[in-house]
């Protein structure tokens, strides 16, 4: 079955560090891959998503490159924010369209950014 | 503003005791999904909803029950069955760009 694998965590930088936290995924297809944010007692918000190999996904400083070759989809920033603060959560989707799809998570990367 | 709201966002249950989480959207999805959060595992599937009056079973379905009579709601019921349950519940329900758009969550306890 379908299974997302990323770095263990917790992870802690200072503010302005560069961030990489590794997410790499296995799919009987192709797969859209996702990240997502959860700030502490909330639910997770859709942070940046990819739909095919070698698309890059974008949003507020954060990017991540879907990689077929190696099945990754690496979440990169080049300085943090203690607002960045949260759990990331790495996930794919197996359903190439519509509105009614699964998503497999990976376990979580709690980032701390210290000032 | 559209979204989905969770209610109620703490709750206690006593040993043997059903309890019935809500989720309730207006952002017209057809899809619907529950999924149960535990430190260090990440979420897990609970069920999903493809449509009104139909529903599957995810990878942890034992103990829970769902139904789904409207298209803006889909209950979770937390049955004495289920053995473990202080968790933080998540609802989500998925469109057509993508992408999921999740509940605040409701935090359930045992005591």
């Amino acid at each position: 079955g379908d299974s997302v694998t990323q770095m263990e965590g917790p992870v802690t930088l200072s503010e302005e560090a560069f961030l990489t936290i590794n997410c790499t995924y296995t799919a009987t297809g192709y797969p859209s891959l996702f990240w997502y944010v959860q700030y502490p007692g909330e639910g997770l918000q859709l942070l940046l998503k990819a739909t095919k190999a070698d698309d890059k996904g974008s949003n507020k400083g954060f990017e991540a490159t879907y990689r077929k070759e190696t099945t990754s989809f690496h979440l990169e920033k080049g300085s943090v924010q203690v607002s960045d603060s949260a759990v990331y959560f790495c996930a794919l989707s197996e359903n190439s369209g519509g509105s009614n799809y699964k998503l497999t998570f990976g376990k979580g990367t709690l980032l701390t950014v210290n000032p | 503003d559209g979204g989905i709201t969770q209610s109620p966002k703490y709750l206690f249950r006593k040993e043997g005791q059903n309890v019935t989480l809500s989720c309730e959207q207006n952002l017209n999805h057809d899809a619907m999904y529950w999924y149960r959060q535990d430190p260090g595992q990440g979420l897990r599937l609970i069920y999903y909803s493809q449509i009104v009056n139909d529903f599957q079973k995810g990878d942890i379905a034992e103990g829970y029950s769902v139904s789904r009579e409207k298209k803006e709601s889909f209950p979770l019921t937390v049955t004495s069955a289920q053995k473990n349950p202080t968790a933080f519940y998540l609802c989500a329900t998925s469109g057509q760009n993508y992408g999921y758009t999740f509940g605040s969550g409701t935090r359930l306890t045992v005591v």
